[in-house]
């Protein structure tokens, strides 16, 4: 039973492009959410996502950053025009369906960008 | 703010030892905290815990909950190198977001 796939696991951008991340939850697990961890920080919830869905994104940036979790596909983070402050690494985690188990989040390997 | 705090920051101790990590919190509509253990990967879930004084215990892991005083503790009894890690604790709120509020974290290191 694979867990949470995230990929790629490391990526480097140069100022100004963009990035694109994919998770891809647990099986049977429908709802998935996107942390970023700064170097020497805790991780930072930024949004959670249910299929076609986006329920919370009080933890995005207003610009620049976008996420989506399409009926068929994996959950993509997507940041445009990168800048050296988002050098970080981001994880992605997702949990079943039933409310009960909510919060019991499992969590992928992350991916560590790189702005230069 | 809600807040979750961790302590201490960083902690050696050599194989065998018994270490106590902790976690306090500043969190409206607390519904349950949350354990990880995190290597140069994935952070592992560890323990869920929502009611106050019941031990959740795996191993040589233990954890408990006051809801009252608004904090938890992780033991790690009779550790080894591998138990070298990064502990994370979180919070989650009763609300349907969720959304986990993390601590910074407790980096330990076991020497053999």
């Amino acid at each position: 039973n694979a867990g949470v796939m995230q990929n790629p696991r490391h990526l480097v951008r140069r100022r100004g492009q963009e990035a694109r991340l994919r998770c891809s939850p647990m099986k049977g697990h429908s709802h998935v959410y996107w942390y970023r961890q700064l170097p020497e920080e805790g991780l930072k919830f930024m949004v959670y996502l249910q299929k076609e869905n986006i329920i919370d994104e009080s933890g995005m940036p207003k610009e620049r950053f976008s996420a989506e979790f399409p009926k068929e596909g994996p959950s993509i983070l997507r940041i445009q025009q990168v800048v050296r402050g988002d050098s970080a690494a981001y994880f992605c985690a997702s949990s079943p369906v039933t409310s009960g188990s909510m919060y019991t989040q499992y969590f992928g390997p992350g991916t560590r960008l790189t702005v230069l | 703010e809600d807040k979750v705090v961790q302590s201490p920051l960083s902690l050696v101790v050599h194989e065998g030892d018994t270490v106590t990590l902790n976690c306090s919190y500043e969190v409206t509509n607390f519904r349950s905290l949350l354990w990880y253990k995190q290597e140069k990967k994935a952070p592992t879930f560890l323990f869920m815990l929502t009611s106050s004084g019941i031990e959740k215990k795996s191993g040589r892991l233990s954890s408990i909950l006051d809801k009252k005083e608004l904090f938890s503790i992780l033991n790690i009894t009779a550790t080894q190198t591998g138990d070298s890690a990064v502990y994370l604790c979180a919070v989650g709120q009763a609300s349907n977001t969720g959304k986990l509020i993390f601590g910074q974290g407790t980096t330990l290191q076991v020497k053999p």
